[in-house]
């Protein structure tokens, strides 16, 4: 089945300064790869997701890229701001009404 | 739309009772997922069913783990009996097939005492 790994599990910013996460997924048939934040004590939510066939995607701050043969793909978060700390996770899938596998998870503190 | 409901937000309860959780996925949504999160073990898939029908349940940790999706609009998760070891946040989550990630209910925090 699915695996997918996830670094780093805390990682601490600057305000404005750059963060990247990285998740690798070892199933060759997983086409669809969101991302999610957690709030504390609050919901995981879809922030950003990415499918096979594209290898960037952007929303304002957030951007994630997807290297298939590598079977990597990452979460960057540019000019990042406090309302920004939160857990990260990053999931694969084969799209959607299929199971998706999480990583463990990327605590973000971003200080002001 | 109210998004994915869960109840209760938190349940206290005492070794070897019987706990039930519910959810309700958004309408239209014919996929539904049981998360466990932990702080050890991360969201941990346990259980999902498309169009009502239990398609995966190899993450149901054990035999004391049952779900059951009697109609579109409704799913439970039940636990009898409790154990310490299952205290954790439980998130019932929905997609339609071929959509955009999935809706997360708020969900609800098991103490298991």
């Amino acid at each position: 089945g699915e695996n997918v790994e996830q670094h780093p599990s805390t990682l601490s910013v600057q305000e404005g300064d750059s963060a990247v996460i990285k998740c690798t997924y070892s199933d060759s048939a997983s086409n669809y790869f969101p991302w999610y934040k957690q709030e504390l004590g609050k919901r995981p939510q879809l922030i950003i997701d990415i499918r096979s066939n594209v290898g960037e995607k952007k929303d304002q701050r957030i951007a994630v890229t997807l290297n298939k043969t590598a079977k990597h793909f990452s979460l960057h978060i540019t000019e990042t701001q406090p309302e920004d700390s939160a857990v990260y996770f990053c999931a694969a899938s084969q799209s959607g009404g299929f199971k998706t596998i999480f990583g463990a998870g990327t605590r973000l503190f971003v200080k002001a | 739309d109210a998004g994915v409901i869960q109840s209760p937000r938190h349940e206290v309860t005492e070794m070897g009772q019987e706990v039930t959780l519910r959810c309700k996925p958004i309408s239209g949504h014919n996929s539904l997922f049981w998360y466990r999160q932990t702080m050890m073990r991360g969201l941990e898939l346990l259980i999902y069913f498309n169009n009502n029908v239990p398609i995966d349940d190899s993450g149901m940790p054990e035999d004391r783990f049952s779900a059951k999706m009697p109609n579109a609009s409704f799913s439970t998760l039940k636990i009898q009996p409790s154990e310490p070891r299952d205290s954790a946040v439980y998130f019932c989550a929905s997609i339609n097939t071929g959509g955009n990630g999935y809706t997360f209910g708020s969900g609800t925090r098991l103490t298991v005492v």
